[in-house]
């Protein structure tokens, strides 16, 4: 039982270019999450999923893209990467969110953009 | 905006001393949560005390609750260098039970 993975830990991209992060979960969650955690500022969710093929907005969307193709499965893109991007990326998945439920979090990818 | 601010932003203490740890917030909760991160880590799930709740312990942590002040406490007792991490609270409400996180206590346990 893996619990929730991420793919790459680590990249370095340049102004401008495109990335797909990737967030897998093998505990049957139904929601799952995108934060970024920067210096000082907590975690901010970006995008969050209710359910295979749904999506929603979280604090901070702008400039990121999501997809939930498959349940076990939440993509985070950068279509036109900025140095503001720079930041921790955190997957988190839950049983639910009709209810106070714990979240689990993958290891994280550390981005930089040049 | 975050919901939750956790207070102090930085502790240091010596090993076998108690950490006191705490979290405010502005709008009514349903419940709230404390998570625990290392260093390069993700976050890990502590505890969790519902908003009818005053007090919940879990091995050598206690949390309190209270709702009247909007603020929650963690805390440890007899700390370990393994205790270093940061700790967040995490508060859900206004309809919402995704957490919105605080911006952590660094907590730095000295052998």
């Amino acid at each position: 039982n893996a619990g929730v993975t991420q793919t790459p830990k680590f990249r370095v991209l340049k102004t401008g270019q495109s990335m797909t992060l990737l967030c897998a979960q093998d505990m049957n969650h139904e929601y799952m999450y995108w934060y970024r955690q920067d210096p000082g500022m907590g975690l901010r969710l970006i995008h969050y999923s209710v359910g295979e093929g749904t999506t929603a907005k979280g604090e901070v969307p702008d400039g990121y893209n999501v997809s939930r193709l498959k349940k076990q499965n939440f993509l985070l893109g950068l279509e036109s990467a900025a140095p503001s991007q720079t930041s921790v990326y955190f997957c988190a998945s839950s049983y639910t969110a009709r209810r106070t439920d714990t979240q689990y979090f993958g290891p994280g990818t550390r981005l930089t953009v040049l | 905006s975050q919901q939750g601010e956790e207070d102090p932003q930085a502790l240091s203490i010596q090993e076998g001393e108690n950490a006191t740890m705490n979290c405010s917030y502005k709008t009514s909760i349903n419940n709230l949560q404390w998570y625990r991160q290392n260093s390069g880590r993700g976050l890990v799930h502590l505890i969790l005390i519902r908003s009818n709740e005053r007090e919940k312990h879990s091995g050598r942590l206690r949390v309190t609750l209270d709702t009247s002040k909007k603020s929650s406490s963690l805390l440890i007792t007899a700390s370990r260098a393994a205790d270093t991490a940061s700790y967040f609270c995490a508060t859900d409400g206004g309809g919402s039970y995704i957490p919105t996180f605080g911006r952590g206590t660094s907590l730095i346990v000295h052998p």
